[in-house]
């Protein structure tokens, strides 16, 4: 089973609409979660840290829901710009041996004008 | 404070020839990771490092690949007999310390002809 899984999208949205994403994952032991945004043939970009308490940043509203192990994204106002593959990628365990992210495809969203 | 730095960009090797790849970290960064990336794939982790050490090389192929972080420099991708499946991007991050956010170069595309 795939550490974590993603709707590969992709997700059409026009400039100005709310968009989320879900990503479920299955080690019930995960505490923590990174968003990464990846545009075509570019590095992955850090977009936030998740945690239990959630964060925001700006346009960005991430929540881990650990009860039914999925992490959400939610673009408000959405611009060209944010067209990207979105990646959710759990933190490495502390103490498991593990530095390693693991990387899914994504999903990706295109924003029309 | 310059981000993760690699080099070079675009790689081009004829089958049977040696790649290098070239990787300094942020500034203040000692953990270096190795990730590869196939068209229309996620990335997959190769290698750990720190200073003059690899942690972790579990995500490397056996034979032809290595890497290093020697103790001044950057540090240092080698693939040796380069066949068309090394086709790839290659992407280089670096964090603070274990478990911290991973931040990503720009990546060397090799392509083997």
């Amino acid at each position: 089973r795939k550490e974590v899984e993603q709707d590969p999208g992709p997700f059409n949205v026009p400039e100005g609409a709310t968009v989320a994403f879900n990503c479920t994952y299955s080690n019930s032991a995960s505490q923590s979660f990174f968003w990464y945004r990846q545009d075509c043939r570019k590095e992955p970009k850090l977009l936030m840290s998740v945690y239990s308490s959630g964060n925001e940043d700006g346009r960005f509203t991430a929540q881990l829901n650990r009860a039914s192990q999925y992490i959400s994204l939610l673009i408000r106002d959405s611009k060209l710009s944010d067209s990207a593959t979105y990646l959710c990628v759990p933190e490495p365990l502390r103490g498991a041996g593990s530095y390693q992210l693991t990387f899914g495809k994504g999903t990706k969203l295109s924003v029309i004008p | 404070n310059a981000g993760v730095m690699q080099n070079p960009r675009h790689l081009v090797r004829r089958r049977g020839q040696e790649a290098r790849l070239r990787c300094s970290p942020m500034k203040g960064h000692s953990h270096v990771y190795w990730y590869r990336q196939l068209p229309e794939e996620g990335l997959k982790f190769m290698v750990y490092l720190q200073k003059e050490n690899i942690i972790d090389e579990s995500g490397m192929p056996k034979e032809r690949f290595s890497a290093e972080f020697p103790k001044e420099g950057p540090s240092i991708l080698r693939i040796q007999q380069v066949v068309r499946g090394d086709s790839a991007a290659y992407f280089c991050a670096s964090s603070p310390g274990t478990g911290e956010p991973q931040y990503f170069g720009a990546g060397t595309r090799l392509s083997v002809l």
